[in-house]
């Protein structure tokens, strides 16, 4: 069965960067775009972004370039998202999601990534 | 980017009860509409997509309508498995934009 098994949760330093994975199985990681959302308590949910494995291709939302960068490792069918310059509104739960190759929307959803940053 | 909105945040509810909730799109995106259930602790799980079609698995005591800019959610004979969180989401343009979500409550 597809699957998406997140990195665990980070505590970080305002200021530094951190890098979450998103390992996949079950399906041909190649044929699905995976997205990025974040998640917190005041603003919801928010789409960061997706890329094609395949051919490493992203789009973004505005709100979120120069701040995280989407990756991929297609030999080990893992997605990864950057964040750089991270401050305390970057503590959230991160998510990726599988984009559907027929229903174009999020049809399978890693567990989720707690970031937090606090000095 | 296009807002939606729901309504509404919260809804008390009991148990066999048919309850339907609305979304509204600020702009049509025409039927792009996906529905997501959320449990506490939980990442989102799809429900619905193109506001009408049924995900794999999901029950049938789900079913979502509507067109244009205004879009629902009904849960038909409510069991105690469906108390969690509601978002819906457009999927016509980027940004990818969800709503603040409808979060059902047992009375």
């Amino acid at each position: 069965q597809v699957q998406l098994q997140q990195s665990g949760a980070e505590l970080v330093k305002p200021g530094t960067s951190v890098k979450l994975s998103c390992k996949a199985s079950g399906y041909t990681f190649t044929s699905n775009h995976m997205n990025w959302i974040k998640q917190t308590t005041g603003q919801g949910l928010e789409w960061i972004g997706i890329i094609n494995p395949g051919s490493g291709g992203t789009s973004y939302n505005v709100k979120f370039k120069g701040k995280a960068t989407l990756t991929v490792d297609k030999s080990s069918s893992t997605a990864f998202m950057q964040l750089s310059s991270l401050t305390p509104e970057d503590s959230a739960v991160y998510y990726c999601a599988r984009q559907g190759y027929t229903t174009d929307v999020m049809d399978a959803w890693g567990q989720g990534a707690s970031v937090t940053v606090s000095s | 980017d296009i807002q939606m909105t729901q309504s509404p945040s919260s809804l008390s509810v009991s148990l066999g009860d048919n309850v339907t909730f609305t979304c509204e799109a600020s702009e049509n995106i025409y039927g792009f509409l996906a529905w997501y259930q959320q449990k506490l602790g939980k990442a989102p799980k799809l429900l619905i997509y193109g506001a009408t079609n049924l995900e794999d698995g999901v029950p049938t005591r789900f079913s979502g309508s509507g067109s244009w800019t205004n879009y629902s959610l009904t849960i038909s004979s409510l069991e105690p498995e469906d108390i969690a969180t509601y978002y819906c989401q457009n999927n016509h343009v980027y940004p990818l934009t969800f709503g603040s979500g409808t979060k059902l409550e047992i009375k």
